[in-house]
């Protein structure tokens, strides 16, 4: 399968700090990434969704001015929290869809390993 | 959006095949039906996905119910490193419904 590579894979960092994560499809184009964010003992849930060149579209409670996501190529996306507080200490999940046309019922996603962010 | 409906968890022998099954009764003509699993502190992977006719890869087989309102996701030898979270998602042609969102999935644990 295609590989995404997520970096780094875990941080600590203090509270009011920013932290950036980096996204990237190491071997196929991505016009289309997605942030997802992961509680203990609980699902994944949809933060983002990336366009490459274009603003990302935000789910509904999830923070734009916060959650800083930016896709200016078809390989990489970043996430940055900023002003990380202790209640933003999550798992953070990319994914990249691969292939678009058909449309999007049968495209696979792939995903990074994950960042797990702790802020103190 | 289209729900899928999963047991919270199973259990199975190593080199035991194990189904594991996935309702999702109020499926659309178009959408298709997604197995991811979750291993420990990890993201998810792909395992498979169908829309009407049984697939198989190298990691697993789908089986789907003529009617589409249920499938099940077949691996056919359990190994430990199977154990994870198995999520069976519904994933739609366009907008909203072509999002992959994660239920609670089924834990699947593997003993020797």
């Amino acid at each position: 399968g295609a590989v995404v590579s997520q970096h780094p894979s875990r941080v600590i960092c203090k509270s009011g700090t920013s932290v950036k994560i980096e996204c990237r499809s190491l071997d196929f184009q991505a016009t289309t990434m997605f942030w997802y964010r992961q509680f203990p003992k609980q699902s994944l849930m949809l933060m983002a969704t990336s366009n490459e060149g274009s603003k990302a579209t935000y789910e509904q409670g999830v923070e734009k001015d916060k959650f800083l996501i930016n896709h200016a190529s078809l390989t990489l996306s970043t996430l940055t929290v900023t002003s990380a507080h202790p209640e933003d200490s999550s798992f953070y999940i990319c994914s990249a869809r691969y292939g678009t046309s058909g449309g999007c019922g049968k495209n696979i996603q792939y995903f990074g390993a994950g960042t797990r962010l702790s802020v103190l | 959006d289209a729900k899928t409906t999963q047991p919270n968890s199973m259990e199975s022998n190593e080199e035991e095949p194990v189904h594991l099954p996935c309702n999702h009764s109020t499926i659309s003509g178009t959408d298709y039906i997604h197995w991811y699993r979750q291993l420990p502190s990890q993201g998810p992977e792909y395992v498979i996905h169908g829309l009407t006719s049984n697939v198989n890869n190298r990691m697993a087989s789908l089986a789907i119910a003529e009617d589409r309102k249920s499938s099940t996701l077949i691996l056919h030898r359990a190994t430990l490193r199977d154990a994870a979270v198995y999520y069976c998602i519904l994933r739609g042609y366009t907008g909203t419904a072509s999002k992959l969102t994660f239920g609670t999935g089924t834990r699947l644990q593997v003993t020797l």
